[in-house]
Order: structure tokens, then sequence, then C-alpha cells
């Protein structure tokens, strides 16, 4: 099945400080998303990206299909930015779910 | 947005017994639904997928006489723990498709084993 790989896989910022994660797939997809894993469990939807370039206020995503990577960026990062981001793809090949990578644990400290 | 709902969001029991975890959709129809499980620290992980009136679809490893999971409407699906032990203990979570290619989560549920 398709792999996916997020790097790096702890992070630790500053508060203020840009950061940006990264997600490797391996094969051709149909959907990519960006989630923010609240402390509580919550899957909070980023972004779904599967081409091209998006922006959400301090956030925004980018994805190169046919190198087959994704980024996230975070700007000015606070806080409550802290927690796990994951990226997750679904392959080109009907209805089939979302497979996660392993998330990058980001912790913003003040 | 879509608003996928899950209940109970925790459950505390006694092992041997059997607990089944609700998933709506709340504001949309879904064709299909999907259940993850998350341990501590780790990644989601599939363990089914399930469309609207079919057999569930069981991920390799995971067994389908112990999870029993059941899509009735298009708005609701349910996983049953059977005879739950200890090491069922989890959080686990669904999300629902649409006619889009959009998945949306439900809050999870926590699963205490004792």
């Amino acid at each position: 099945g398709i792999q996916v790989e997020q790097s790096p896989p702890d992070l630790i910022l500053q508060e203020g400080a840009n950061s940006t994660l990264r997600c490797n797939f391996s094969d051709s997809v149909n959907n990519l998303q960006w989630f923010h894993q609240n402390p509580w469990g919550q899957l909070i939807n980023l972004f779904y990206i599967p081409s091209g370039t998006k922006q959400n206020g301090r956030l925004s995503a980018t994805t190169v299909a046919t190198e087959r990577y994704s980024l996230l960026y975070i700007s000015s990062s606070q806080t409550t930015d802290s927690g796990v981001y994951f990226c997750a793809v679904e392959a080109n090949s009907g209805n089939t779910p979302l497979v996660f990578g392993k998330g990058t644990r980001l912790s913003v400290i003040a | 947005g879509a608003v996928v709902s899950q209940h109970p969001s925790r459950v505390i029991c006694k092992s041997g017994t059997s607990v089944k975890i609700e998933c709506r959709s709340l504001d949309f129809q879904a064709t299909t639904m999907f259940w993850y499980r998350q341990f501590p620290k780790k990644s989601l992980m599939l363990m089914a997928t399930s469309n609207e009136g079919s057999k569930a679809t069981y991920e390799q490893g995971v067994e389908k006489d112990k999870f029993l999971i059941n899509h009735a409407s298009l708005t609701l699906s349910t996983l049953t723990v059977t005879s739950a032990h200890p090491e069922d203990s989890s959080f686990y979570i669904c999300s629902a498709r649409g006619t889009g290619r959009t998945q949306y989560f439900g809050p999870g549920t926590r699963l205490l084993v004792l």
C-alpha cells in the first residue's frame, strides 16, 4: 500500500518562529489532508490539498503531486499551535481510506 | 463544515463485557465510514471500511468477530468491541465521507478495559 513519511518527527519552536513540516508519499494520490490533533485527541481538519497551494491565516500548505510531497507552513507560531500534525493521503485507486503518516509533534514554548 | 459525532466520548468497562461505539454524520449523508484506532503517541491505524448496507472490509490483522461493524444507514455506523480485554483499551476514531473526497473525523472514544 501507499507509504507516508513525515518529517521532522519532533520539533520545538520558540513562540513567534516559523516552521515547515514535510510529508512525502510513495504513490499518486487523489486526496491529501493535513490535520492538527489537539490534546483531547480531536483531529482538526486544516487543509484538503491534493495539489496546489492554500492559505488559512498563519497556516499555508503546498502539495506538489508530481513530486509526491506536501509542505505545511506555520508562521508566527503560538503556544496553541502545539500538538501533533498529521498528513494523510488517499491513493489514486477508487474509494480508499486515508493512510496516515506518523505525525510531527510540535511544541511551541513561550 | 461537515460534522461527525461519536458516542460515548469515553467508556470504562470490565473485562469480558461488550462495548458499542456510535458514529454519526450530523449534516451530510456518509456513503462510506472508516474506523481507526490510535495507541498513545502513535499514529492512526485503519481498522475497517464500511459502506452503507454492505459488510465492512477489515484490514489485515483486525479480527472481524472481535470488532463488529454495522453501517445500517447513511448517517450511522457502529463499532462493537465484543468480550473486551485490557489490550483493547485504546482511542477509537471514526470518519465519514460523503460525495466528495474529504474525510471528516469524529472526536474519538477512549476505551479503558479493566
